[in-house]
């Protein structure tokens, strides 16, 4: 069975500019989860979808964004790039996102440098 | 202040040494995780923890879960250089309440091995 994919890898852009990531997850799962890693803050929960709804969202401001479509596969938004953007944006899928009785797997993640 | 603690921060051992990496609440933990992470890479899961006194291994990995449900512990026995990497406590609910598809992360625990 194939990992959650990330694409891409690596993305450079410039402050201002805004960058859209896409996730697939796991066969069977519908549960996305978007997390931020830096090494300042380290893992840090930015939104979760299921089914094509926002189910729980994290501390960041609305410049961030996602969505979901109906095959499971999920996209992340940053509009309007600061430096502080700068992180390694990972994406886990699970069954169905609830807690304590599903396990999350998590994809290679987008290394996003904004300059 | 982080709501999950991993000690020590780092480690540095010899291979073939054992060694133990913690992670503490100070608030009951209703899942406990650890992964792997190496360097800029994507997070691998290791186990899952529910139970007080849970106690589960994989291969020379060994996790357990304290009997009040908030501390955790990860011992490594005959430490391999393949072993290196940061390892990650995560919870996906602390205290109760509910959380969908969102894990609380403690800041990290990196593992170097020498030969």
């Amino acid at each position: 069975k194939a990992g959650v994919t990330q694409t891409p890898r690596y993305l450079i852009k410039t402050r201002g500019q805004q960058v859209t990531l896409s996730c697939s997850p796991i066969s069977g799962h519908r549960s996305v989860s978007w997390y931020q890693q830096t090494p300042g803050q380290g893992l840090q929960f930015l939104f979760e979808y299921f089914s094509e709804t926002q189910r729980n969202k994290g501390n960041f401001p609305g410049r961030f964004s996602g969505r979901q479509f109906s095959n499971s596969r999920s996209e992340m938004n940053v509009s309007t790039l600061e430096l502080g953007d700068s992180a390694l944006y990972l994406c886990a899928s699970s069954f169905t996102g609830v807690e304590s009785t599903d396990t999350q797997y998590f994809g290679p993640g987008t290394r996003l440098t904004v300059l | 202040s982080q709501e999950l603690e991993q000690s020590p921060q780092s480690l540095i051992v010899q291979e073939g040494k054992n060694l133990t990496i913690n992670c503490t609440s100070s608030k009951t933990l209703y899942g406990l995780y650890w992964y792997k992470q190496k360097y800029g890479e994507g997070l691998i899961f290791l186990m899952m923890l529910q139970k007080g006194g849970e106690e589960k291994s994989h291969e020379k990995i060994t996790a357990k879960l304290d009997e009040k449900k908030q501390q955790s512990s990860l011992h490594i026995t005959a430490s391999q250089p393949s072993h290196a990497g940061i390892y990650l406590c995560g919870a996906d609910k602390i205290a109760g309440g509910t959380s969908y598809g969102k894990l609380t992360f403690g800041q990290g625990t990196i593992l170097t091995v020498h030969p």
